[in-house]
């Protein structure tokens, strides 16, 4: 079965910094998609960016970025500029093409620090 | 486009009594989900519709939960009856469908707090 780690389960940022997220998962597959979902305090999952694991350039929405490193089972998500309204859970986040069943990691909650 | 409606935002019930939820999906979505999230948990699966059909719903305990897609588009979830452990986020999300490629995609709506005493 598949699994998402995100070993982060609090981090904070200095507003106008940096931050990295981290998630690692484990699958046995070739191709298969990883998305970060943003959760504000109203609770709603909204999506961030996705990446296609056969794709070997990493995602890009603006101020947020992925690293993919296909080999190492490893999806970090780089929030440049953060801005207080980039407080939120973020969750990581596995499927596989046509499965349509999203497993999710525990989450990491992100404070911006004014 | 209109997202994803979920109502109501909050319920608050004793234990042992009944609860439904409602979720109308973005329109022209096939596929409707909906997921428990517990505090301090991701979400997890509950059931899976492709239009009015179940495409999946091994994780929902079936003594207490049941789901119906009404015409294969709106949803409800209801509960019944419901106990201390049921007290969690209750998310509505859907996607275009299977064959649709856009990376199966879902979008989620605001979700309803359940909290059982």
């Amino acid at each position: 079965a598949q699994t998402v780690t995100q070993s982060q389960p609090e981090m904070s940022v200095q507003e106008a910094e940096t931050v990295t997220l981290s998630c690692t998962y484990d699958t046995s597959e070739s191709d298969y998609y990883l998305f970060w979902y943003k959760q504000p305090p109203s609770r709603q999952m909204i999506l961030v960016i996705r990446q296609e694991a056969y794709k070997q350039q990493n995602a890009t929405e603006n101020r947020f970025s992925v690293n993919f490193q296909k080999a190492a089972k490893s999806f970090s998500l780089k929030i440049s500029d953060s801005q207080l309204g980039d407080a939120a859970m973020y969750f990581c986040a596995y499927d596989l093409p046509g499965n349509e069943k999203l497993t999710f990691g525990t989450g990491t909650r992100l404070t911006i620090i004014p | 486009e209109a997202g994803v409606a979920q109502s109501p935002r909050y319920k608050i019930i004793e234990k042992r009594q009944s609860v439904a939820f409602w979720c109308n999906p973005i329109s022209g979505h096939a596929t409707l989900y909906w997921y428990q999230q517990i505090l301090g948990q991701g979400p997890k699966l509950l059931i899976q519709f492709q239009n009015n059909g179940v495409v999946d719903d091994s994780q929902l305990p079936k003594d207490r939960f049941s789901a119906e897609r009404l015409k294969g588009v709106d949803s409800t979830l209801k509960i019944q009856p419901a106990k201390l452990e049921d007290s969690a986020v209750y998310l509505c999300a859907s996607s275009l469908g299977i064959l649709a490629g856009d990376g199966d995609t879902q979008y989620f709506g605001p979700g309803t707090r359940l909290t059982v005493l």
